[in-house]
C-alpha cells in the first residue's frame, strides 16, 4: 500500500492566492522529506529538502519566500505556494527515503493557477 | 553536479518484443540508482532499486543493471505488453541523504 500520501490531489486557484499542499509519511517517521516539481513533459526537479524541526534547504533558483515549507512533525510536511501565478502551475510531488536509501513518492498534487 | 540522461526519449514497439532503456550519469560516486514508472498525470511507482555495491536487480519481466565505472544503467523489459506503456524514469542518488537527480525519461508505447 501507499507509504506517502498527498492532499489535495489537484487544486485550482486564482492568481495571487496561496495554496497549501500536505505530504504525509504513513508508515515511517521521516525526519527528512523532499519536494519535487514536474512541468508538463519534463522530468522531476528537486525544489527543497524538508527537515523536521528546522528550516528547509532550498535548491538553487527556488524562491524560499514563495515556496514555504513546514515540517512540524515526523509524519507531515507542507508546501505552501504563496501569491501563486500561472507559471507556478505544475505537478508537485513529495517523497521520503526508506532504510535502504530508496525513494517513496506520494501520488502528486496538480496545481493549476488561473 | 550530477547529470542524468536517458536514451531514447521515446520508443514504440510491437507487443511481445524485448527492449532496453538506457540511463547514463556523470558522477559515478552514486549511493544507489532507482528506476520508476510514471503513467500520464500520475505519481511515480518504484520498479527497481540498485545499490552501488550491486550489479543488477530483477523483478518479474524487468531486469536492471548498473555499471558504475562507465556511469550507465539499463532497464531490460522482456516480452513487452500494452500495459507496460508509460514513461520510465531513472534517478541517481549520490548520498544516503536521499536527494535524487532524475533523467528526462523514456516514453514507451507497446502496440497490441
Amino acid at each position: 500500500g501507499a507509504v506517502v500520501s498527498q492532499h489535495p490531489s489537484w487544486v485550482i486557484c486564482k492568481s495571487g492566492t496561496s495554496v497549501k499542499i500536505e505530504c504525509r509519511s504513513l508508515d515511517f517517521q521521516a525526519t527528512t522529506m523532499f519536494w519535487y516539481r514536474q512541468f508538463p513533459k519534463q522530468s522531476l526537479m528537486l525544489m527543497a529538502t524538508s527537515n523536521e524541526g528546522s528550516k528547509a534547504t532550498y535548491e538553487q533558483g527556488v524562491e524560499k519566500d514563495k515556496f514555504l515549507i513546514n515540517h512540524a512533525s515526523l509524519t507531515l510536511s507542507t508546501l505552501t505556494v504563496t501569491s501563486a501565478h500561472p507559471e507556478d502551475s505544475s505537478f508537485y510531488i513529495c517523497s521520503r527515503v526508506g532504510t535502504a536509501g530508496e525513494q517513496y513518492f506520494g501520488p502528486g498534487t496538480r496545481l493549476t493557477v488561473t | 553536479k550530477q547529470e542524468v540522461t536517458q536514451i531514447p526519449a521515446a520508443l514504440s514497439v510491437p507487443e511481445g518484443e524485448n527492449l532496453v532503456l538506457n540511463c547514463s550519469f556523470t558522477d559515478s560516486a552514486i549511493y544507489n540508482l532507482q528506476w520508476f514508472r510514471q503513467d500520464p498525470g500520475k505519481g511515480l511507482t518504484s520498479l527497481l532499486l540498485i545499490q552501488s555495491s550491486q550489479r543488477e536487480q530483477t523483478s518479474g519481466r524487468l531486469n536492471a543493471s548498473l555499471d558504475k565505472s562507465s556511469g550507465r544503467s539499463t532497464l531490460y523489459i522482456a516480452a513487452s505488453q500494452p500495459g507496460d506503456s508509460a514513461t520510465y524514469l531513472c534517478a541517481a542518488t549520490n548520498t544516503n541523504a536521499g536527494k535524487s537527480t532524475f533523467g528526462d525519461g523514456t516514453t514507451l508505447t507497446v502496440k497490441p
